[in-house]
C-alpha cells in the first residue's frame, strides 16, 4: 500500500538558517509528489509539485524539493528561513489513474526563531 | 474567482444530530474530495468524486455520506454525529490527466465539534 512518512512532527530553525523538511514515500509505481503549506486557521496551499521530468523542482516562496527515486524521498528545502515561513507543511503522494487521490504525511510544524 | 468555498466555517453539534457540509468550486473541476484533519494524522480522505453523479469511498468513510448532484457542488453528510467526528473538514477539487498533474485546490475548512 502507498504511504507517506514525514520525519519529525516539529522542526525549529533560526531565522536565516537552512530549512530541511523530510519526506519519504512508499509506492510500487512511480508517484507524483506534492508539498503543501498550511498557515494557522487556513486551508492548504500548494508549494510545489513533481510529476515527471526534472527531479529538482522549485516552488513558491523560495522553497525547492528534489525527487530521489533511489532513496524514495522528496525532501523540502529553503536556504534561508524567514519568520513568515512558520506554518505546518504536508507532503503528499498520488498514483496515476487512481482518481487523483492523494495520501498525506502526518505533517511537520516549522517554527522560526528570531 | 472564489476557488473552493465551504459552508459553514464553524459548527457545534450534539451527539446524534445530523448536518450537511457544503463545498462549492467555480473552476469547473471534475474531481472533488472531502478530507478530515486531526492532530498528528495529516489529512485523511473520507470520500471523493471523479465526476457529477459519482462518488467513491476513501480511507475513512464510516459515518459519512456524500452526494455530487451538480458538478460544482460536493456535499458531506453526517447522519448521526459522534464525538469521534470532531475534526476540521477540508474540501478540495482537482483536475485530472497526466499533463495536468492531479493538483488539488483546497477550501478554508470547517471546524466541527461534537459534544
Amino acid at each position: 500500500a502507498q504511504s507517506v512518512t514525514q520525519l519529525g512532527s516539529h522542526v525549529s530553525v533560526s531565522e536565516g538558517a537552512l530549512v530541511l523538511l523530510r519526506c519519504n514515500y512508499s509506492s510500487s509505481v512511480p508517484p507524483y509528489l506534492f508539498w503543501y503549506v498550511q498557515y494557522p486557521n487556513q486551508g492548504l496551499q500548494l508549494l510545489l509539485k513533481y510529476t515527471t521530468g526534472a527531479t529538482l523542482v522549485k516552488g513558491i516562496n523560495g522553497f525547492e524539493a528534489e525527487f530521489k527515486k533511489s532513496e524514495t524521498s522528496f525532501h523540502l528545502t529553503k536556504p534561508s528561513a524567514h519568520m513568515s515561513d512558520a506554518a505546518e507543511y504536508f507532503c503528499a503522494a498520488g498514483v496515476y489513474n487512481q482518481g487523483g487521490k492523494l495520501i498525506f504525511g502526518q505533517g511537520t510544524e516549522l517554527s522560526v526563531k528570531p | 474567482n472564489a476557488g473552493v468555498t465551504q459552508t459553514p466555517k464553524f459548527r457545534v453539534l450534539k451527539t446524534g444530530q445530523s448536518m450537511t457540509l457544503l463545498c462549492a468550486q467555480d473552476m469547473n473541476h471534475e474531481y472533488m474530495y472531502w478530507y478530515r484533519q486531526d492532530p498528528g494524522m495529516g489529512l485523511r480522505l473520507i470520500h471523493y468524486s471523479v465526476g457529477e453523479g459519482t462518488t467513491a469511498k476513501g480511507e475513512v468513510p464510516d459515518g459519512y455520506n456524500v452526494s455530487r448532484l451538480k458538478k460544482q457542488n460536493f456535499l458531506l453528510g453526517l447522519e448521526s454525529a459522534a464525538p469521534s467526528q470532531t475534526s476540521v473538514y477540508f474540501c478540495a477539487s482537482g483536475i485530472s490527466g497526466l499533463a495536468l498533474s492531479y493538483e488539488q485546490y483546497f477550501g478554508p475548512g470547517t471546524r466541527l465539534t461534537v459534544t
